[in-house]
């Protein structure tokens, strides 16, 4: 499994930026995703999560990006999208793209990628 | 909202066994999981479903959860291990994810 994030780079307060993720390796469109970044020194931290169109394809936020952030995916293109809206600068950090694994009781991040660095800055 | 309390730092020597905990009321009826996370690199799942290890990831790594505390072992430590380690889980309540403040593992 591959997953390549890119769209990073940096941004004034109240912009916006899209960020992509390419994957390849898995059945992309059976696969839910998520973006999972990490401020720099601290841990990581889940943005949100977008399941299969066989499960429904909707979609989960955490709250600090709730209404602010959005993801989207093209299983043609075997791509996820994070596309962020009305940033702060609490939300300069490294994004990941993951492939997401459990069940009805559980979720976790079964591969990852390398990152794209979002800096919010004026 | 669901915390995970982990120790910021655990040192061991190598050959021998690190035990890095991540505590949380009631884990023990959640499922917990763990990612090693080197410098500079991505973070890497290393135990699943409490104690599950993906494919790759030697058996040296283990988990157990029971009570209040989950626990990462971690047997004939390497200088290769030394690296923040983070547990996870899957707040049913909320349905987000929640991360422990990770604790980093120094081989001395």
């Amino acid at each position: 499994v591959h997953l390549e994030e890119s769209g990073g780079g940096l941004v004034t307060p109240g912009g916006s930026l899209r960020l992509y993720c390419g994957a390849s390796g898995l059945n992309f469109s059976d696969a839910w995703m998520s973006w999972v970044r990490q401020a720099p020194g601290r841990g990581p931290e889940w943005v949100g999560r977008i399941k299969s169109k066989s499960d429904g394809g909707t979609t989960d936020y955490a709250a600090p990006v709730k209404g602010r952030f959005s993801i989207s995916r093209d299983d043609s293109k075997d791509t996820l999208y994070l596309e962020m809206n009305s940033l702060k600068t609490e939300d300069t950090a490294l994004y990941y793209c993951t492939a997401d694994g459990g069940d009805y009781t559980t979720y976790y991040f079964d591969y990852w990628g390398q990152g794209t660095l979002v800096t919010v800055s004026s | 909202s669901y915390v995970l309390t982990q120790p910021p730092s655990v040192s061991v020597a190598p050959g021998e066994t690190a035990r890095v905990t991540c505590g949380g009321s009631n884990i023990g009826d959640k499922r917990v999981h763990w990612y090693q996370q080197r410098p500079g690199q991505a973070p890497l799942l290393v135990i699943y479903y409490n104690n599950d290890r993906p494919s790759g990831v030697p058996k040296r790594f283990s988990g157990s959860n029971s009570g209040n505390t989950a626990t990462l072992t971690i047997t004939r430590v390497e200088a290769g291990d030394e690296a923040d380690y983070y547990c996870q889980v899957w707040d049913t309540v909320t349905t987000h994810v929640v991360f422990g403040g990770g604790t980093k593992l120094t081989v001395l």
